[in-house]
């Protein structure tokens, strides 16, 4: 067990419709980041949060939006849903946006859109 | 970041020593060295980092050449459960605002029993 919590573990969801995706940071971490993996693309940064605020921002899809809450658990929503957009999500975390603290990733969401 | 270089497999003999090389050559001076592995499906899970100096924790080792071209992590006594892709990334450490860590292909390590 990494600290890093990712709820759900597997989501079935057909085109069109919405998810949400949980993530809770290690305890004392307040960066999180959100990734995503699918067999073609390799592991793809999406967004990164920082104590509630956007930091960073990767190739992330319009129809995707993710926030940090002030209990610094951070969700990502993806609307619209594509085929394509099935693929492994992780959210990682860290005790400061900088990479040389290293990040914890979680187990990940396995999302299949059918 | 620099850019980065792995070959896309590699062999290891179980107990032996395993020496994944990256080349880095376009690295500069502010931009370090990082090491993440990915066990089939779960999450990545950071190994070591440096910047200059050689570096040693209890998972492995990171030597860096002296121009900080190229950098060998070493796993000192492979076991099964380190076969992974392994992912050597360059990245500035602090300052600036962009954090994010960006993964490559990297190398898959087979240990063969």
């Amino acid at each position: 067990d990494s600290g890093v919590t990712q709820t759900p573990k597997h989501l079935i969801t057909a085109t069109g419709q919405r998810v949400t995706l949980r993530c809770s940071p290690r305890s004392g971490d307040l960066s999180v980041y959100w990734y995503q993996q699918s067999l073609d693309q390799g592991l793809q940064f999406l967004i990164q949060y920082y104590n509630g605020e956007e930091r960073a921002k990767g190739n992330i899809l319009e129809r995707f939006s993710a926030q940090q809450f002030p209990d610094l658990h951070s969700e990502l929503n993806l609307s619209s849903l594509e085929l394509g957009d099935s693929a492994l999500y992780f959210c990682a975390s860290s005790v400061a946006p900088r990479p040389d603290y290293g990040y914890t990733f979680g187990s990940g969401t396995r999302l299949t859109v059918v | 970041d620099a850019k980065t270089t792995q070959p896309p497999s590699m062999d290891c003999a179980e107990g032996r020593a395993a020496n994944l090389p990256c080349n880095h050559s376009t690295i500069s001076g502010n931009e370090y060295v990082y090491w993440y592995r990915q066990i089939h499906s779960q999450g990545p899970q950071y190994i070591i980092h440096g910047l200059k100096n050689n570096e040693t924790n209890e998972m492995a080792s990171l030597i860096i050449t002296e121009d900080r071209k190229s950098s060998t992590l070493i796993l000192p006594h492979a076991t099964l459960r380190d076969t992974a892709v392994y992912y050597c990334i360059a990245h500035q450490g602090s300052g600036g605002s962009n954090y994010k860590l960006t993964f490559g292909k990297g190398t898959l390590l087979t240990v063969n029993p």
